[in-house]
């Protein structure tokens, strides 16, 4: 299957530092989800890139589709307490007729010090 | 509804038992997918329901795991002779349709079969 490699694993830092995380595969995705989940949650979707190059924000959060439509990042800037999580890279592929999967990155451990 | 909903919340079983878990998706979305979290890993496809029917169910690992939909909303996954290795968060997420990327989660039901 498509396989997601997402880095780093974890990252500890400062409030109001910025933070960069990334995905990257061997294969082409058609869309990149970025998702993040916190303790006893399911995944909550922070943003959706449809086409290679597309860079979209959503408040402090900015995420990029790779040109290649082999990779993306997320970044967030000026971070808080509360972006404390793990972060999901997602990518959608073609399964067979008309049907998609998606697949997950292993997911990057974001720690907060306030 | 207004999000997916998964039942029961936590669940602990037997080894040998077995176990059904309960979806209820987003009223009108015809697409939904079950997914598999071990800890410290991503969500692991499992199978993915368009309306009534299973259109993808090469994620699920093994015979003893089983899903339906029967009425194209609320979806069972059922696991026989359940394993504590089968132990994990079991995810729901369901789309509008089975193109449209924006796939929303359930909270998750945790299965710990001692």
């Amino acid at each position: 299957g498509q396989q997601l490699n997402q880095s780093p694993q974890s990252m500890f830092i400062q409030e109001g530092e910025d933070v960069s995380m990334n995905c990257t595969s061997s294969s082409i995705f058609n869309t990149w989800l970025w998702y993040k989940q916190d303790p006893g949650e399911g995944p909550v979707l922070l943003i959706a890139l449809y086409k290679a190059g597309e860079l979209t924000s959503n408040g402090r959060l900015t995420a990029q589709f790779g040109i290649t439509r082999k990779d993306s990042f997320l970044n967030i800037s000026a971070s808080i307490p509360s972006d404390v999580g793990i972060y999901f890279c997602a990518g959608l592929y073609p399964s067979g007729g008309s049907n998609y999967k998606l697949t997950f990155g292993k997911g990057t451990l974001l720690t907060v010090n306030p | 509804g207004a999000g997916v909903s998964q039942t029961p919340s936590n669940k602990v079983t037997e080894k040998g038992k077995y176990v059904e878990l309960r979806c209820d998706p987003i009223s009108g979305h015809t697409a939904l997918y079950w997914y598999r979290q071990s800890l410290g890993q991503g969500p692991e496809f499992l199978i993915y329901f368009q309306g009534t029917g299973a259109a993808d169910d090469s994620g699920l690992p093994n015979d003893r795991f089983f899903a339906v939909r029967p009425e194209g909303s609320v979806s069972t996954l059922k696991i026989q002779r359940t394993e504590r290795g089968d132990s994990a968060v079991y995810l729901c997420a369901s789309s509008l349709t089975g193109t449209n990327t924006e796939a929303f989660f359930g909270q998750g039901t945790r299965l710990t079969v001692v």
